[in-house]
C-alpha cells in the first residue's frame, strides 16, 4: 500500500505560466512534508517543506499548501522556467527526521519555452 | 564544503553475489540514510545511521546491511544478490535537522 501518490506521472506548461504539482498521502501520522527536485544522474535535492502545523509555506518562486482534512499537498511554482524542468518527488516523515521519508513515485515536470 | 559522494557510480554484479557501496557525508553529518530507487518509482526507505547505530529501518530484508564509521562515512551491503535489487542506491546525510542531502547514487544492475 503506496502511503504517498503522485497520480500524475507527468505535467507540461508553458514558460511564465503556473505549474502545480499533486500530492496525496494516507498516513495521518505523517507530520512534515517535503518537495525535491531531480535531474538526471543527479541526487534528489530539496526544495521546500511545510509542517503539519501549517498550511502554507512559500520560498520565493515555490509554494507548498497543505490540506490536512484533504491528506493533500500541491506544488506551486509561478512563474514557471525552462530550468525547472525535472523529476519533482513529493516526500512525507515524522518531523523531525526527514531522514526516514516515505517518497512517491514522482511527477516529471516539462516548461516549454 | 564537500557534498555527499558516493562510489562507485555504476556497478554490474551477477545474482547471488554480493556488492557494498559507500557513502562520503557531507562535513559535519552524524546521520545517513540508505534509500533504493527502482526505475520509474521514488526512492524507498532502507535504513537510516546515526551516530554508528542503527536507527531506523524500512521494509527491506535482512541481507542488506549497513555500517558507518567514525568519520560518519558509510556503507551499504547486500548479500545474495536478487535480480530485483537492481535499483539507483542513493545516501542522504543529515546534520540531524529535518533536511537531508543526497548523494548522485550508484546504479546497480543485477544480472
Amino acid at each position: 500500500d503506496q502511503q504517498v501518490k503522485q497520480n500524475s506521472p507527468s505535467l507540461s506548461v508553458q514558460e511564465g505560466r503556473i505549474s502545480i504539482l499533486n500530492c496525496d498521502y494516507t498516513n495521518s501520522m505523517f507530520d512534515y512534508f517535503l518537495w525535491y527536485k531531480k535531474y538526471p544522474a543527479e541526487g534528489p535535492t530539496f526544495l521546500i517543506s511545510i509542517s503539519s502545523i501549517k498550511d502554507k509555506n512559500e520560498d520565493g518562486r515555490f509554494t507548498v499548501f497543505l490540506n490536512k482534512s484533504a491528506k493533500h499537498l500541491s506544488l506551486h511554482i509561478v512563474p514557471s522556467q525552462p530550468g525547472d524542468s525535472a523529476v519533482y518527488f513529493c516526500a512525507a516523515s515524522l518531523h523531525p527526521n526527514a531522514g526516514k521519508s516515505t517518497f512517491g513515485d514522482g511527477t516529471t515536470l516539462t516548461v516549454k519555452p | 564544503e564537500t557534498g555527499v559522494t558516493q562510489s562507485p557510480t555504476h556497478l554490474i554484479k551477477t545474482r547471488g553475489q554480493q556488492v557494498t557501496l559507500r557513502c562520503s557525508s557531507q562535513s559535519g553529518h552524524n546521520t545517513v540514510s540508505w534509500y533504493q530507487q527502482a526505475l520509474g518509482q521514488g526512492p524507498q526507505f532502507i535504513f537510516q545511521y546515526y551516530r554508528e547505530e542503527e536507527n531506523g529501518r524500512g521494509n527491506f530484508p535482512p541481507r542488506f546491511s549497513g555500517l558507518q564509521f567514525p568519520n560518519y562515512s558509510s556503507e551499504l551491503n547486500v548479500n545474495a544478490l536478487e535480480l530485483d535489487d537492481s535499483a539507483l542506491y542513493l545516501c542522504a546525510s543529515s546534520p540531524g535537522t529535518n533536511r537531508q542531502y543526497f548523494g548522485p547514487g550508484t546504479r546497480l544492475l543485477v544480472l
